[in-house]
């Protein structure tokens, strides 16, 4: 069966070092992968995109790779602050079904 | 508007009773996606709207969900006679059309929705 999973356990680091962040599938053929940052009693907020053809994307201090052959894709967070505290979606476009499925997120807390 | 706005922010109603909640788009917003997230949990799909399109309605758990769209603008969800397992937080977005892929969704805050 199709699966995305992500560490279900909470991700504590200490603040400036780096957070990173894993999203692996099963039965999936993803085109494109976002990320997603959830507070809560909010929407996620989305972060970046990679595609398929694309091994890293950057954006200030953040760093998302996607892996096709290890059907992963970790997201780091370098230089991390407590504001950096949230929890983390990663989501799949699987061509043809014009949505995305999201994963169930990791919690990242980043210690003072 | 600037965001996805959802009315109301929270919803208690006893089992057995009618809810509605609705959905704002952002403006130009043509793809609009329902999804339902349990405590602790994912977002489940639900259902998605683009333009004039048959909407794509796999996600919705039963025949007590439906959703309407009129043109490219508010959504409605609608639960009848709800259940305790329908209580969740209900998170509408929007993207562009065509490219709705290409682009993050805008999420709305969400409508909490407990079944007492």
């Amino acid at each position: 069966s199709q699966k995305i999973e992500q560490n279900s356990e909470a991700l504590n680091i200490q603040e400036g070092k780096t957070a990173t962040l894993t999203c692996n599938y099963t039965n999936y053929s993803p085109a494109y992968l976002q990320w997603y940052r959830q507070d809560p009693g909010r929407g996620p907020v989305f972060l970046l995109l990679i595609r398929e053809n694309e091994k890293e994307k950057r954006k200030e201090r953040l760093k998302v790779t996607f892996d096709t052959t290890l059907k992963q894709s970790l997201f780091h967070i370098t230089a991390s602050q407590p504001a950096d505290s949230a929890t983390y979606l990663c989501a799949l476009y699987t061509s043809g079904t014009y949505k995305y499925i999201f994963g169930t997120g990791t919690r990242l807390k980043v210690l003072a | 508007g600037a965001g996805v706005s959802q009315s109301p922010s929270n919803k208690v109603t006893e089992k057995g009773k009618d809810v509605e909640l609705r959905c704002d788009p952002i403006s130009g917003h043509t793809a609009l996606y329902w999804y339902r997230q349990r405590l602790g949990q994912g977002l489940e799909f639900l259902i998605y709207f683009q333009g004039n399109s048959a909407p794509d309605k796999s996600g919705l758990p039963s025949d007590r969900f439906s959703a309407e769209r009129t043109g490219e603008s508010v959504s409605t969800l609608t639960i009848q006679r709800t259940q305790q397992e329908d209580s969740a937080v209900y998170l509408c977005a929007s993207s562009y059309s065509g490219d709705s892929y290409n682009y993050g969704y805008t999420f709305g805050s969400g409508t909490r929705l407990t079944v007492v």
